[in-house]
């Protein structure tokens, strides 16, 4: 089985940290994405990549970056946390070549900031 | 992207059959329709997909008319453990494509009671 693990189910951050999320999976995929969840929004992808060291932008990149130095791992960067930026976030990964199908998402990280 | 549209809520009781549509005026020739159920706590769980006509697996089935400008997600005889939220999601397949504006929009969150 496919399994996507996040480094914190649940995680507390004041205003102006440095947030890091991270994101692995052990099935050799090469797409990953971040996506955040809000009520009555739905999931809004954040970002995505396509290989190790590439990266490509999604529908609300602002305020967030990312890293993928390996092809397992998968990191959001929030250089400087804001209230706004409290969410549910999910990451996920998938084989090539499926184009956006087929995801497989890791359970979540709830950040709140203060 | 194609927009997708679904009811914001539904209630079923077991062993009902549920049927829940989604609206995609504007799908594209080379869009997929894809459904994922997502459970409370969780990331979502990929559950069937389809390109036209009807597509069927252990799970559910996938109608989808001729002009594909919709398509129903049909759960036969659902139980409790059916409660969750659908996300119908439009996009196409293929490398590395479409993963711009890939957005689940806000689901359909079905109840099903005793």
């Amino acid at each position: 089985d496919v399994k996507v693990t996040q480094s914190s189910r649940y995680l507390v951050k004041r205003t102006g940290e440095k947030v890091f999320l991270e994101c692995v999976q052990d099935m050799d995929h090469e797409n990953m994405f971040w996506y955040r969840q809000d009520p009555g929004l739905g999931l809004r992808l954040i970002y995505f990549s396509y290989d190790v060291k590439m990266k490509e932008k999604g529908d609300i990149p602002e305020g967030y970056s990312v890293s993928r130095e390996k092809k397992e791992r998968f990191s959001l960067i929030l250089e400087s946390a804001s209230t706004n930026q409290t969410s549910m976030y999910l990451c996920a990964s998938s084989f090539p070549g499926q184009g956006a199908d087929e995801q497989f998402f890791g359970p979540g990280t709830r950040l709140t900031v203060l | 992207l194609a927009k997708t549209t679904q009811p914001i809520s539904m209630d079923s009781y077991e062993g009902q059959e549920v049927n829940i549509t989604c609206s995609h005026n504007n799908i594209a020739t080379n869009d997929y329709i894809t459904w994922y159920q997502q459970f409370p706590s969780q990331g979502p769980r990929f559950i069937i997909q389809g390109y036209k006509t009807k597509v069927t697996n252990e799970v559910a089935s996938l109608f989808i008319p001729a002009d594909r400008k919709s398509s129903t997600l049909s759960l036969p005889r659902v139980s409790l453990s059916d409660t969750a939220v659908y996300y119908c999601l439009v996009a196409p397949r293929g490398m590395n494509t479409g993963f711009q504006k890939l957005v689940f929009g806000t689901g359909t969150r079905l109840l099903v009671s005793p």
